[in-house]
């Protein structure tokens, strides 16, 4: 079946700009999760969905950052006056369940967000 | 803040030769670890989740001990092949189990 798709693949977009990355989950998981991994770090968690509420908002580094997903299936991360440092790899993840410590994530390829 | 070191940051092996990786946490802060393998342009694939004290994973030529006590994970792969050639990620589940907590992650490029 179908795993999870993001985009776009690729994002170049001008400091100040907004942008909108599109993540699609595997077709009935009911959790989503972003994260991003910007050079040399390891993927940072952003925020959890479960369902259409975001039920952990922890990893939003700002105000610009927000995430949605209206009906419990697409989410789109939307970033406002993007800066340099939002340069990195945006990934997504979907999972079966909700939250629980085993649950294996299944990732998409991830969107390369760059920002001049 | 949940810390999780992953050890060595690249290495480079032959074909054929056994290699090992450590991943290391605060034992005092563990719940769950999962290990990720993520090829270039690819999607991170989930290898193993461990969860008890003395845990050991396999699949194929690639396996995964446990020691929560210490708090560290071993990943081992025997006979490399060039399709090894990845990201290995180590990542710890927080509490709540609303997210996974990811070391830097270990290089490795095997050759032909």
């Amino acid at each position: 079946g179908a795993g999870v798709s993001q985009t776009p693949s690729n994002k170049v977009t001008e400091k100040g700009k907004y942008v909108e990355l599109r993540c699609d989950p595997i077709s009935g998981h009911t959790a989503l999760y972003w994260y991003r991994q910007s050079l040399g770090q390891g993927p940072e968690f952003l925020i959890y969905f479960q369902g259409t509420g975001a039920a952990d908002d922890s990893g939003l580094p700002n105000d610009r950052f927000f995430a949605v997903r209206p009906e419990g299936s697409v989410s789109t991360l939307k970033i406002q006056r993007t800066e340099r440092g939002d340069s990195a790899v945006y990934l997504c993840a979907s999972s079966p369940s909700g939250q629980g410590i085993y649950n294996e994530q299944f990732f998409g390829p991830g969107t390369r967000l760059t920002v001049l | 803040i949940l810390n999780v070191e992953q050890s060595p940051q690249s290495l480079h092996v032959q074909e054929g030769d056994s290699t090992n990786f450590t991943c290391s946490f605060p034992s005092s802060n563990f719940y769950a670890l999962h290990w990720y393998r993520w090829e270039t342009a690819k999607s991170p694939e989930a290898l193993f989740v461990m969860t008890l004290n003395g845990d050991e994973k396999k699949k194929g030529r690639i396996s995964a001990t446990l020691n929560t006590k210490e708090g560290y994970s071993y990943l081992y792969i025997k006979g490399s092949q060039p399709e090894d050639s990845a990201t290995y990620l180590c990542a710890l589940s927080n509490q709540a189990g609303t997210a996974l907590i990811f070391g830097k992650g270990t290089t490795l490029s095997v050759s032909s």
